[in-house]
């Protein structure tokens, strides 16, 4: 089954301490992103990455690092969490342009995050 | 990418048609016209997309104006399943992505209920 997976799905830390949320896509997608989603603020790009080792920031980069070591794996590293990066964290993929408009794109199932 | 208005909340009965309007008056001719959902508790889901004609497809069907200033994602008879919020999201022609990669940009999007 074509799918967008993210671990964990819950997690609660307290700040300061270092923490990585997985993200692994199975459709051999070549573009992969990183979204927040806040009450009042809706669904907000952090990083995206065109391909392995290509990373750009979306919108609210602040506070997180990405890395894109495989096509598959796509990582949000927060090196130190802060209350304020308390959210709902979403992962995406989709094919590049492949010569038809559809460019769907997948997400995740989401990580509820709580920094204390 | 451009703006999309949508309203805030709908409301629907179940097995009756739903029709949420989309207004979008500063769309470019290349700019593609893409309904995104995102039930409670999932990450956001590909609806429909369309350029210019009406387009159908097992979830739902979207209505585009003539002159493209506007739109209508239609779910033909709407179940409690379908109670979920709807984004409207313009992106442009993948081969205009440019710098944004053809990113998703959600805005607040409209809120639809299903009553029983």
């Amino acid at each position: 089954e074509a799918q967008v997976t993210q671990n964990p799905r819950y997690l609660i830390t307290v700040t300061g301490k270092k923490l990585t949320v997985t993200c692994s896509q199975n459709m051999n997608h070549e573009y992969m992103s990183w979204y927040r989603q806040d009450p009042g603020l809706g669904l907000r790009q952090i990083y995206y990455s065109m391909n392995v080792e290509v990373t750009d920031k979306g919108d609210v980069p602040e506070g997180y690092k990405v890395s894109r070591k495989e096509k598959r794996n796509f990582p949000l590293i927060l090196e130190s969490p802060s209350p304020n990066q308390t959210s709902l964290y979403f992962c995406a993929s989709r094919p590049t342009y492949s010569g038809t408009s559809a460019d769907t794109q997948y997400f995740g199932p989401g990580t509820r995050l709580t920094v204390l | 990418d451009a703006k999309t208005t949508q309203p805030n909340s709908m409301e629907s009965n179940e097995e009756e048609p739903v029709h949420l309007p989309c207004n979008h008056s500063t769309i470019s001719g290349t700019d593609y016209i893409h309904w995104y959902r995102q039930l409670p508790s999932q990450g956001p889901e590909y609806v429909i997309h369309g350029l210019t004609s009406n387009v159908n497809n097992r979830m739902a069907s979207l209505a585009i104006a003539e002159d493209r200033k506007s739109s209508t994602l239609i779910l033909h008879r709407a179940t409690l399943r379908d109670a979920a919020v709807y984004y409207c999201i313009l992106r442009r022609h993948p081969l205009n992505y440019g710098g944004s990669q053809g990113n998703l940009i959600f805005g607040k999007g409209t809120k639809l209920s299903v009553k029983p």
